[in-house]
């Protein structure tokens, strides 16, 4: 059973940083991608970019070039999101997501999913 | 075209019959996946590929798509069905997920 397991919610400075960790297993990291997804209070789902832990090459949404990093952790089977120059806008719940995409097929999914971590961004 | 248009809401008599429909670019090339989220949870998948349904997915939940559109059907629906529902693909360059703006499913 895979799970995914996601650090605690974060109250920020607006213009400073987060960074969100998404526990996994030693056998997820070899096999999965990794998704972030963000969901402003009252708004739809937002995907925010994706990495492939053995492959370690991230992919991020146009709209967050230049202010997420997604990373992975081998030693701790962990997934890290950071995210700079924080907004009220940026107020949200982040989660990570087990990312399943086959490109011969077009097939792809999103799951499981974290309990999701809530940043607040407030002054 | 990298965007997904749902209707914003629609309601279904108890035991009724829903169909939200996904429509966009990418559904031609890349099949839909359907989450079910109710309010203060994680999104659940319940739908993807063609009409697959994961483990714990009721069968009263199925799936279709037809050219540039994807739909996601309740048949019967029940009380615990009334969820806020996505539809997602990857988008018309493969290289990103794409999410569409989501169904609000009220049971009456």
């Amino acid at each position: 059973q895979v799970q995914l397991v996601q650090s605690g919610t974060e109250v920020k400075r607006p213009g400073s940083s987060v960074k969100v960790s998404c526990k996994t297993s030693s056998d997820f990291f070899r096999n999965y991608a990794l998704s972030w997804v963000r969901q402003a209070p009252g708004q739809g789902l937002e995907w925010m970019g994706e990495i492939v832990p053995f492959i370690d090459t991230p992919a991020y949404a146009r709209r967050f070039q230049g202010r997420v990093t997604i990373t992975a952790d081998t030693s701790t089977s962990t997934f890290y999101m950071e995210l700079t120059g924080l907004t009220s806008e940026d107020t949200a719940v982040y989660f990570c997501a087990r990312d399943v995409f086959k490109a011969a097929t077009g097939l792809g999914w999103l799951d499981p999913w974290g309990q999701g971590t809530l940043v607040i961004v407030s002054s | 075209s990298s965007e997904l248009t749902q209707d914003p809401a629609v309601s279904v008599a108890l035991g009724q019959t829903v169909r939200i429909t996904c429509q966009g670019d990418s559904l031609r090339n890349y099949y839909a996946a359907w989450y079910q989220q109710k309010a203060g949870q994680a999104p659940l998948l319940v739908i993807y590929g063609e009409n697959s349904r994961p483990s714990g997915t009721p069968d009263r939940f199925s799936g279709s798509r037809s050219r540039n559109t994807a739909s996601l059907t309740i048949t019967g629906a029940q009380a615990e069905d009334e969820a806020d529902y996505y539809c997602s693909s990857r988008d018309t360059t493969g290289h990103s997920w794409v999410f569409g703006g989501g169904t609000k499913v009220t049971v009456l």
